[in-house]
């Protein structure tokens, strides 16, 4: 089983529409969990990082870590077409050294 | 503007030669790091450095080098070692490795073969 699970899609869906993007991890001491956006041809953009279970709200964005599960999602509310990009998620490995990455999630948003 | 500057964004490779990516941030960052993307790989690890003048290997360092003889600086050089090195290659940098601060990237360097 790998570390990071991530469907990648591709999702579409129309302009105003609520997405959900979602993850599984395998092992259960992970504690900081990150999402990047990424453009295509472009570096990844840090778009949420949260530490253990709960939610975070940035805007439009709210990411979700149930550790009882080992999920962690990503809301987007009222998508917009500058939200089409590859959503990645990732978290960071236990000795602290490396992000462990899932395949990114592509998402198209028409309007 | 504070960030992370890679170049070239495109670069390519004949048969038999090193080539070196280059990668300057400007975020006083202490950890600098290389990652490979392949389409439908994902991210991967090749290097990573938390300090001036060390580095270790990531899960796929075969192939490559690195050296960080300055904090902002972090180049890799693919050799001719690497038998598959067309891909996507980005450049991260983070304040501290093991403060658990997020990594921020820069735009990327693709590197084809000749």
């Amino acid at each position: 089983q790998k570390e990071v699970e991530q469907d990648p899609g591709p999702l579409s869906v129309p302009e105003g529409a609520i997405v959900s993007l979602n993850c599984t991890y395998s092992n259960s001491a992970f504690q900081y969990f990150m999402w990047y956006r990424q453009y295509s041809r472009k570096g990844p953009e840090l778009l949420m990082y949260t530490y253990s279970s709960g939610n975070k709200e940035d805007g439009r964005f709210t990411a979700q870590v149930d550790k009882s599960s080992k999920y962690i999602s990503l809301f987007i509310r009222d998508s917009q077409p500058s939200d089409s990009a590859t959503y990645l998620c990732a978290t960071q490995n236990q000795a602290g050294t490396a992000l462990i990455f899932g395949k990114g999630t592509t998402l198209s948003v028409s309007s | 503007d504070g960030g992370i500057t890679q170049s070239p964004k495109y670069l390519f490779r004949k048969e038999g030669q090193n080539v070196t990516l280059s990668c300057e941030q400007n975020l006083n960052h202490d950890a600098m790091y290389w990652y490979r993307q392949d389409p439908g790989q994902g991210l991967r690890l090749i290097y990573y450095s938390q300090i001036v003048n060390d580095f270790q290997k990531g899960d796929i360092a075969e192939g490559y080098s690195v050296s960080r003889e300055k904090k902002e600086s972090f180049p890799l050089t693919v050799t001719s070692a690497q038998k598959n090195p067309t891909a996507f290659y980005l450049c991260a940098s983070s304040d501290s490795q093991y403060s658990n601060q997020p990594q921020h990237f820069g735009d990327g360097t693709r590197l084809s073969i000749l």
